[in-house]
């Protein structure tokens, strides 16, 4: 069935430092691609997205690009702030209106100033 | 800005009793669903709740679990016998359309 997995955590970095957080996907099909972003003492929010191969999502300094033939989405962001610790899931969907986001298991970014 | 919210944030309950997880959604969204994360585990799909009724759910939905949607603002989730592996953190979600969905902070359930 469909998977997503992600590198594991947690990652530790300095402020300002460059990011990535790996995640590859098995899926049949033509998945759409999420990154969703838990800061804590609240619920998971979409970070960004990427609905066909080569689409590049953004928001807020981050980016992933849908790669069909490596089946990865990572995200990166060139300079981390502490503001940016949080724990990120990688999600895929088979774009139907109400079937299930599927998630890796989220990976914890940590960054000191 | 609107919030799906999760009560209560924190549950503790015995094995073998019911329990009831209460989310109210967005107000204009249609599609709601509820996930769960066992500690150190992936997030998990449980089901997924359009037009009053189940249109998707997983195998860990089985029959201890049912949802409902009582009164039009709040969506429910019962365990009707909890077990030890019950002990999650569940997250409510609503979307208005396909994809788009926003996530409650979250019940943590812990059954002793």
């Amino acid at each position: 069935g469909d998977s997503v997995t992600q590198m594991e955590g947690p990652v530790t970095l300095s402020e300002e430092a460059f990011l990535t957080i790996n995640c590859t996907y098995t899926a049949t099909g033509y998945p759409s691609l999420f990154w969703y972003v838990q800061y804590p003492g609240e619920g998971l929010q979409l970070l960004l997205k990427a609905t066909k191969a080569d689409d590049k999502g953004s928001n807020k300094g981050f980016e992933a690009t849908y790669r069909k033939e490596t089946t990865s989405f990572h995200l990166e962001k060139g300079s981390v702030q502490v503001s940016d610790s949080a724990v990120y899931f990688c999600a895929l969907s088979r774009n139907q209106a109400g079937t299930a986001l599927i998630f890796g298991k989220g990976t914890t970014l940590s960054v000191s100033s | 800005e609107p919030e799906v919210t999760q009560t209560p944030s924190h549950q503790v309950t015995q094995m073998g009793q019911e329990v009831i997880l209460r989310c109210v959604p967005i107000s204009n969204h249609l599609y709601f669903y509820w996930y769960r994360q066992i500690l150190g585990q992936k997030v998990e799909f449980l089901v997924s709740f359009y037009n009053n009724e189940i249109s998707e759910k997983s195998e860990i939905f089985d029959d201890q679990f049912s949802v409902e949607r009582p009164d039009g603002s709040n969506f429910t989730l019962k365990i009707r016998s909890t077990k030890l592996e019950d002990s999650a953190m569940y997250f409510c979600a609503s979307s208005p359309e396909a994809e788009k969905l926003f996530f409650g902070s979250g019940t943590q359930l812990s059954v002793l």
